[in-house]
């Protein structure tokens, strides 16, 4: 039930571009997407909802497919600050507070 | 607007004591939830608690764990006689409990560090 995230680790330059899968072998009615540094508290990025949109924040952005119950987040021109862990959480049906979180991306951007 | 608070930030207990942690949800929040952290580890949820009612409790371990949320004060989560293998981060997180039809987006606190030697 689990939603699994891949890659598990990335190390990328300054500017480089990653995304970051989440899938879920249920039917999600939600995906929400959260940046934890080390030593810290998870911090929300977005939610998205089932309708396959997309959503944009800075140059961090998200889709949700929902046929293939799938979630990537899309971090471009990476900058130090992104470094952290991500972690996507999942919602089975609307009305359900209760959210899910998958196993974690390790994210390093390095100079 | 304070957000999710949590106390004590880092708690040192000896095998067999009892841990004692809190949270005080942002301003307006009526919903919490507990999730356990291990090093290097994801964020496994344990309890979800509206004010004086429990909803959800199916990630919490059968024995020596309980949580409420008082219709005054903090939610306490609370682990009885401690072993070693409790030791982790305690998060906190709270919603609005307005969504509706809709998942409520959840805002965490700084987490518990519990070490039990």
């Amino acid at each position: 039930q689990q939603p699994v995230q891949s890659p598990q680790a990335v190390i990328l330059r300054e500017g480089e571009d990653a995304v970051i899968n989440c899938s879920s072998s249920k039917a999600l009615y939600s995906v929400h997407w959260y940046r934890q540094k080390h030593g810290e508290a998870p911090v929300f990025l977005m939610i998205l909802l089932k309708g396959g949109e997309q959503k944009g924040h800075e140059k961090i952005s998200a889709s949700f497919n929902e046929k293939k119950q799938q979630s990537s987040l899309y971090l471009t021109a990476s900058q130090l600050s992104y470094s952290g862990t991500y972690f996507c959480g999942t919602a089975l049906r609307g009305g359900y507070q209760k959210v899910t979180f998958g196993t974690g991306t390790k994210l390093q951007v390095i100079p | 607007n304070a957000g999710v608070m949590q106390n004590p930030r880092h708690l040192v207990r000896r095998r067999g004591q009892e841990a004692r942690l809190r949270c005080s949800p942002m301003k307006g929040h009526s919903h919490v939830y507990w999730y356990r952290q291990l090093p290097e580890e994801g964020l496994k949820f344990m309890v979800y608690l509206q004010k004086e009612n429990i909803i959800d409790e199916s990630g919490m371990p059968k024995e020596r764990f309980s949580a409420e949320f008082p219709k005054e004060g903090p939610s306490i989560l609370r682990i009885q006689q401690v072993v070693r293998g409790d030791s982790a981060a305690y998060f906190c997180a709270s919603s609005p409990g307005t969504g509706g039809l809709l998942t409520d987006t959840q805002y965490f606190g700084p987490g518990t560090r519990l070490t039990v030697l």
